[in-house]
């Protein structure tokens, strides 16, 4: 699925960088949602964003923040993570809630 | 609990053969999708497939709602096919959370 287009593809950063990763559909889907993914283990949800208000956060940490500010953007700002926040960071749109879910190809994530 | 199971969880084929994989649901779903992750990690949807049959080339899916399972069908099986096969269902009282199943890693040899 390419419609949903994330950036960076790779990111580096330390653990007293502040960094954000981004994300942007153009379909007209009005929920998004930002997804972890480690090696070998499927993704799991971290946020869901419905009509632009969070309206799922798995008990997330607050060093990971979303932003959604408006229909077609999403973001995760970044701060003071941990090695074990080294993932793919996965990007999905769907029509409603109720719809199927579109992936974006993903920011591979590395803390140093 | 609530649960999504694939199996089986590793699958090595020649290249041409057909291979079935299944995926069990533990309640009532909205929503169940097949995804193939390739090996740069692209999460590529294949099927909606809440119930019913559907077809795509050579792959399909069933999906047998009142039983609580799915199976997705490759057919011909290529060498681009390898990859991670997620099963992924949605939860009638989970809102919009989609729940994962660990995935059926498959390998075609040439």
């Amino acid at each position: 699925d390419t419609e949903v287009t994330q950036t960076p593809k790779h990111l580096v950063m330390g653990m007293t960088n502040k960094k954000s990763l981004k994300c942007e559909q153009h379909m007209g889907h009005r929920a998004m949602y930002w997804y972890k993914q480690k090696a070998k283990k499927p993704p799991e949800l971290m946020f869901v964003y419905s009509y632009e208000k969070l309206s799922i956060n798995e008990s997330v940490p607050s060093r990971f923040s979303p932003e959604c500010p408006n229909s077609s953007l999403l973001n995760l700002h970044l701060h003071a993570l941990q090695p074990e926040d080294s993932a793919l960071y996965l990007c999905a749109s769907s029509q409603g809630s109720n719809q199927p879910q579109h992936f974006g190809d993903g920011t591979r994530l590395s803390i140093l | 609990g609530i649960q999504v199971e694939q199996s089986p969880p590793d699958l090595i084929l020649q290249e041409g053969a057909n291979s079935t994989l299944r995926c069990n649901f533990s309640d009532s779903v909205n929503n169940l999708q097949w995804f193939h992750q390739n090996p740069w990690g692209q999460l590529i949807n294949l099927f909606y497939i809440p119930s019913g049959t559907k077809q795509n080339g050579r792959l399909s899916a069933t999906t047998v709602a009142t039983e609580r399972y799915s199976l997705l069908y490759i057919s011909s099986s290529q060498t681009t096919d390898s990859g991670v096969y997620f099963c992924a269902a949605r939860f009638y009282n989970q809102g919009g959370k989609l729940i994962f199943g660990q995935g059926t890693e498959l390998s075609v040899k040439p």
